[in-house]
């Protein structure tokens, strides 16, 4: 399987700032997703990031509060914009492969102060 | 809309003894299920995908089963190291891909 890593693994913020979070594959794939999950509670899906097209949101997200790059089939970015309290969460990316599963980076844990 | 249920939401075991987590699972057409192993502070592992009723999987103490409306994970005597929260996920035939999510279940394995 792929092995995904993710900058910065965890900071601290302040509301109103704003943090990009990257996510990084060894091999090329399509399809990345990136997911939130916020304390005790399980993983949500923002949106899904191809390249070369713009980003799926899912309901509940804009794009003006998170905003995607994927500028090649290794690379993404996720950034948390004008951020809340409420933004802090663990922010995961994945990619698919093979027959529809998906694999996880380690995640970036999001406090907003 | 597509929807994960799993239960219990916490189990506690002891060593060697077996059980079994349960994801419930309402979906219009099933691509497949997928589970989960999530350590604290780390991203979710991949354990298995089952596509159709009647599927199995094993990998080690844990074994996956697939029917029309839910999904058990046993899991035969456990260890210790096998304590983490264990997600379910579906992939619905017109999702374009997007996993959904149960909340999990949090076993812990007392030595």
């Amino acid at each position: 399987s792929a092995v995904i890593s993710q900058k910065p693994s965890r900071d601290i913020c302040q509301r109103g700032t704003s943090l990009t979070i990257q996510c990084q594959v060894d091999s090329q794939v399509t399809m990345m997703f990136w997911y939130r999950q916020q304390p005790g509670q399980s993983l949500t899906l923002i949106a899904t990031a191809n390249q070369g097209s713009e980003a799926t949101y899912e309901s509940g997200f804009v794009i003006d509060k998170f905003p995607i790059s994927r500028p090649n089939l290794t690379f993404s970015t996720l950034t948390v914009s004008n951020m809340s309290p409420e933004d802090s969460s663990i922010y995961l990316c994945s990619v698919e492969e093979g027959s529809g599963e998906q694999y996880f980076g380690p995640g970036t844990r999001l406090t907003v102060t | 809309e597509d929807q994960v249920t799993q239960s219990p939401e916490a189990l506690r075991l002891q060593e060697g003894e077996s059980s079994s987590l349960n994801c419930s699972y309402t979906v219009s057409g099933l691509r497949g299920l997928f589970w989960y192993r999530q350590d604290p502070g780390k991203g979710p592992e991949f354990l298995f995908t089952l596509y159709s009723a009647g599927e199995e999987k094993e990998k080690e103490r844990l074994k996956a089963t697939l029917t029309k409306k839910e999904s058990f994970l046993h899991i035969t005597a456990p260890k210790p190291e096998d304590s983490a929260t264990y997600l379910c996920a579906i992939i619905s035939s017109g999702s374009a891909r997007q996993l959904t999510f149960g909340s999990g279940t949090q076993l812990t394995v007392l030595p």
